[in-house]
């Protein structure tokens, strides 16, 4: 159980193109969904938490107008990165929660690698 | 703040035990997880202890929490090569936004064969 899936899982395309991201729970609801961005050999970095129906909430230092989030549904958000640059190739992964208690814990998706020419 | 630390790297031969040792700061951390990332892909929860237990086991997982000097480790038993991968602890904080992780950097772990 508790299975997320991310796509697509690799992204190539020219500067400039906005560049969708899916992710979305398979077997669960999920309340509150987690995106974060992971440089090469580096850990995780969060970049916004989102909860279904509501606006995302940013961690310092990420642009909400370069990188827009939705999540319209328990089961679906989206991370859209708008005009994107070089600078934001990176390797993009989302997390799902299944619910709004401490025991939760997070569920990732396989990850999308995003390389901008 | 939140800190969260682990050593870089780790090669045991296949066969033995593999320990990989995570220190956090945060002593109103709730859960402490334990995940798994193979190259290339997302990450994959092993398993994870709630803050007021001292052991949890497995099957060749066990991990060790001593809460007051807020270590936590991950042992391996019978370590095999399909277990080389990077592995990262992580804390948890709860408050309205749901379960925050905090990520220590990740342990690679070389399994030989």
């Amino acid at each position: 159980g508790a299975v997320v899936s991310q796509h697509p899982s690799r992204v190539i395309c020219k500067s400039g193109t906005s560049v969708k991201i899916e992710c979305r729970s398979l077997d669960f609801q999920a309340t509150t969904m987690f995106w974060y961005r992971q440089f090469p050999k580096q850990s995780l970095m969060l970049m916004a938490t989102s909860n279904e129906g509501s606006k995302a909430t940013y961690e310092q230092g990420v642009e909400k107008d370069k990188f827009l989030i939705n999540h319209a549904s328990l089961t679906l958000s989206t991370l859209t990165v708008t005009s994107a640059h070089p600078e934001d190739s990176s390797f993009y992964i989302c997390s799902a929660s299944g619910g709004l208690r401490p025991n939760q814990p997070q569920h990732f998706g396989d990850g999308t690698r995003l390389s901008i020419l | 703040g939140e800190d969260v630390e682990q050593s870089l790297f780790l090669s045991v031969r296949e066969g033995d035990s593999s320990v990989i040792n995570c220190t956090y700061t945060d002593s109103s951390s709730t859960y402490l997880y334990w995940y798994k990332q193979e190259p290339g892909a997302g990450l994959q929860l092993l398993t994870y202890i709630f803050s007021n237990m001292d052991m949890k086991q497995d099957q060749r997982l066990t991990v060790l929490l001593n809460k007051k000097d807020k270590h936590l480790s991950l042992r391996i038993a019978d370590t095999q090569t399909g277990d080389s991968a990077i592995y990262f602890c992580a804390e948890s904080l709860f408050n309205n936004a749901g379960n925050m992780l905090t990520f220590g950097g990740g342990t690679r772990l070389m399994v030989k064969p």
